[in-house]
């Protein structure tokens, strides 16, 4: 199982919604990666997490809250959100933190917020 | 932190060689890698090359390096048109840390 699930795949949200996306991986990687993309941008770090402790955020304001509730799962909450917020939000993965050798990507959860 | 610069846009036909580039401003990167995105999904890593290599080839895919020019290329021979993607170009291994700095990706269409 080479695959970083993520769930949902859009998400619409209000401005005073909390909601959480997903993500998921069975590959024994220890450090888990979100990384938001704006449309014909590059995708820029939000947070990292290394054997299931945060060990960096990219200054990414605390209406997006990361949390790491086993070594396969990686979630983020979302709460009181700005329109300039959505974006695509990829999870990735890699086996050795630090980002060492590859980062498995998954498909993305696309957020629009009203 | 590793700034890096590549044109946004080629388009080849079917059957020919297509070349990315891609300039990075900070010499100690130690890893230079290429990463690939289709439509609606993640990116999936292509290749990459150590910083104390020159060139690296993988099936149609060839990667040059050149340190002094801080200049990496991307060339794919006999283009498909299940290549057309944005590819990009991340540098890594700067400050002790391998994640990947990405640069805005170059969109390669191939028409048939």
């Amino acid at each position: 199982d080479t695959e970083v699930t993520q769930t949902p795949k859009h998400l619409v949200m209000g401005m005073t919604n909390k909601k959480s996306l997903k993500c998921e991986q069975h590959m024994g990687h220890r450090a888990m990666y979100w990384y938001k993309q704006k449309a014909k941008k590059p995708p820029e770090l939000m947070f990292v997490y290394s054997y299931e402790k945060l060990s960096i955020n990219e200054s990414v304001p605390s209406r997006f809250s990361p949390e790491c509730p086993n070594s396969s799962l990686l979630n983020l909450h979302l709460h009181a959100l700005q329109p300039e917020d959505s974006a695509l939000y990829l999870c990735a993965s890699s086996h050795q933190p630090g980002g060492a050798g590859e980062l498995f990507f998954g498909e993305g959860s696309r957020l629009t917020v009203l | 932190g590793e700034d890096v610069e590549q044109s946004l846009f080629l388009s080849v036909r079917e059957g020919d060689s297509s070349v990315i580039n891609c300039t990075y401003t900070d010499s100690s990167s130690t890893y230079l890698y290429w990463y690939k995105q289709e439509p609606g999904a993640g990116l999936q890593l292509l290749t990459y090359i150590f910083s104390n290599m020159d060139m690296k080839q993988d099936q149609r895919l060839t990667v040059l390096l050149n340190k002094k020019d801080k200049h990496l290329s991307l060339r794919i021979a006999d283009t498909q048109t299940g290549d057309s993607a944005i590819y990009f170009c991340a540098g890594g291994g700067t400050g002790g840390s391998y994640i990947p700095t990405f640069g805005r990706g170059t969109s390669l269409i191939v028409h048939p």
